[in-house]
């Protein structure tokens, strides 16, 4: 069973806190890996990809992938008010076109 | 400007009735895909299609239909035997299987 897994959450972190999300998969042949940020009643929208080991930065996100340990993380930096909002996972686990989804987790950042 | 575009935003459907939700793409994005989202939960996959004229079940393509007979455009239609259709609906392309999905602005369908 492919399985992308999420904490529901809700996270609640200070602004201007650093917030991290964390995100773990079942295939360890995993090529591809999305952050998308939802907020309620709009569609997803892309925040980070990333495809090899370590970190990628942009702005104030970085996402850090670690294939042997099968998680996939989003840091966001200096957490804004309208960076509340539920960040979904999702994950290219074979050769099809399919995304397996994680069901999210609701960030709440606290003035 | 590229993107996907949904329609309608909102949508009603009385009991017994089919309805479409319309997507249509000007990325020329060869793969579309069809979610439906429930209040609090997470995407899944109804429908997708890497081709024209080609098209693969999800995980709950139940009481669901597609076609993709022109490379920009993958209409649903939600039948009937659906029995529970109310949720968000999501349409998103890709250029290739590793890359982003992009997603529409979404059709919300209330049953009444």
């Amino acid at each position: 069973q492919k399985e992308v897994e999420q904490n529901s959450g809700p996270l609640s972190v200070p602004e201007g806190a650093i917030a991290s999300l964390n995100c773990t998969y079942s295939d360890r042949g995993s090529q591809s890996f999305f952050w998308y940020r939802q907020y309620s009643g709009k569609s997803p929208e892309l925040i980070m990809s990333i495809y090899s080991n370590g970190d990628k930065e942009d702005g104030r996100f970085t996402a850090q992938l670690n294939k042997a340990s099968q998680y996939v993380s989003l840091l966001i930096r200096d957490s804004q008010p309208s960076d509340s909002a539920t960040y979904l996972c999702a994950v290219n686990m074979g050769s099809n076109y399919q995304l397996i989804w994680g069901a999210g987790t609701k960030l709440i950042i606290k003035p | 400007d590229g993107g996907i575009t949904q329609s309608p935003k909102y949508l009603f459907r009385k009991e017994g009735q089919n309805v479409t939700l319309s997507c249509e793409q000007n990325l020329n994005h060869d793969a579309m895909y069809w979610y439906r989202q429930d209040p609090g939960q997470g995407l899944r996959l109804i429908y997708y299609s890497q081709i024209v004229n080609d098209f693969q079940k999800g995980d709950i393509a139940e009481g669901y239909s597609v076609s993709r007979e022109k490379k920009e455009s993958f209409p649903l239609t939600v039948t009937s035997a659906q029995k529970n259709p109310t949720a968000f609906y999501l349409c998103a392309s890709t250029k290739d299987r590793t890359d982003t999905q992009y997603f529409g602005p979404g059709t919300r369908l209330t049953v009444l």
